[in-house]
């Protein structure tokens, strides 16, 4: 069965620090993808970054980038520098490629606070 | 702005109730999926259709329904609402054809089941 695990309930940062937010994977298709959202307090869904299963190198979005070590099945999002905004609930989910659908699996969310 | 919009934003209902939630996607996007926000539960699928046609189930119950219009648009319907309904209810959309499909979610509806 595919899951996603998000071990962190919650993490504190200080602001301009760097912070990695762990996710781990289960699925035995060879054609995956990662995600990770972004849902501020307002509670829309922002999509932050993506990794597919084939990529060879990490995926980076600005400030964001996944640490994709597929052989331990993890797919950690590291935000560097971080900001007051930065605080909100983040998601790691995964989509199987193939099939009848495109659903997203979804952790259950690490809630980050930045402090100043 | 994702280019998704859900009407309406909140809803205050009794239980026994039913409502419509609706969801237009982006445009050019054929996929439309929905998605259920709750405390217990978590963020988990309910149902995605692709081009009016109902694609993939997940954990939607009987008393839940949807549906994809030939403009594209979609609604959720749910009724005999119980006080375990509330929760925030995503749409989400996606291009078939895209690099690797990135679901774009609009900004919720807030069901509160009194």
């Amino acid at each position: 069965a595919q899951k996603i695990t998000q071990t962190q309930p919650g993490m504190f940062v200080q602001e301009k620090e760097a912070v990695t937010l762990d996710c781990t994977y289960d699925t035995s298709d060879p054609s995956y993808g990662l995600f990770w959202y972004k849902q501020p307090s307002s509670g829309e869904m922002i999509f932050l970054i993506y990794q597919g299963s084939y990529d060879q190198q990490n995926a980076t979005e600005g400030r964001y980038s996944l640490n994709f070590q597929k052989a331990r099945k993890s797919a950690n999002l590291v935000i560097s520098a971080s900001q007051l905004g930065d605080s909100a609930m983040y998601f790691c989910a995964m989509r199987v490629v193939g099939g009848a659908t495109n659903k997203l699996i979804f952790g259950t969310g690490t809630l980050l606070a930045v402090q100043p | 702005d994702s280019g998704v919009t859900q009407t309406p934003k909140h809803l205050i209902t009794a239980t026994g109730q039913r409502v419509t939630l609706r969801c237009s996607p982006r445009s050019g996007d054929l996929s439309v999926y929905w998605y259920q926000q709750s405390l217990d539960q978590g963020l988990q699928f309910l149902i995605q259709y692709y081009n009016g046609e109902e694609r993939a189930k997940g954990n939607i119950l009987e008393r839940f329904s949807a549906q994809q219009f030939p403009d594209l648009h979609s609604e959720l319907n749910l009724s005999s609402l119980e006080l375990g309904d509330s929760a925030l209810y995503f749409c989400a959309s996606s291009d078939a054809g895209g690099s690797y499909n990135e679901q774009f979610f609009g900004p919720g509806t807030r069901l509160t089941v009194l």
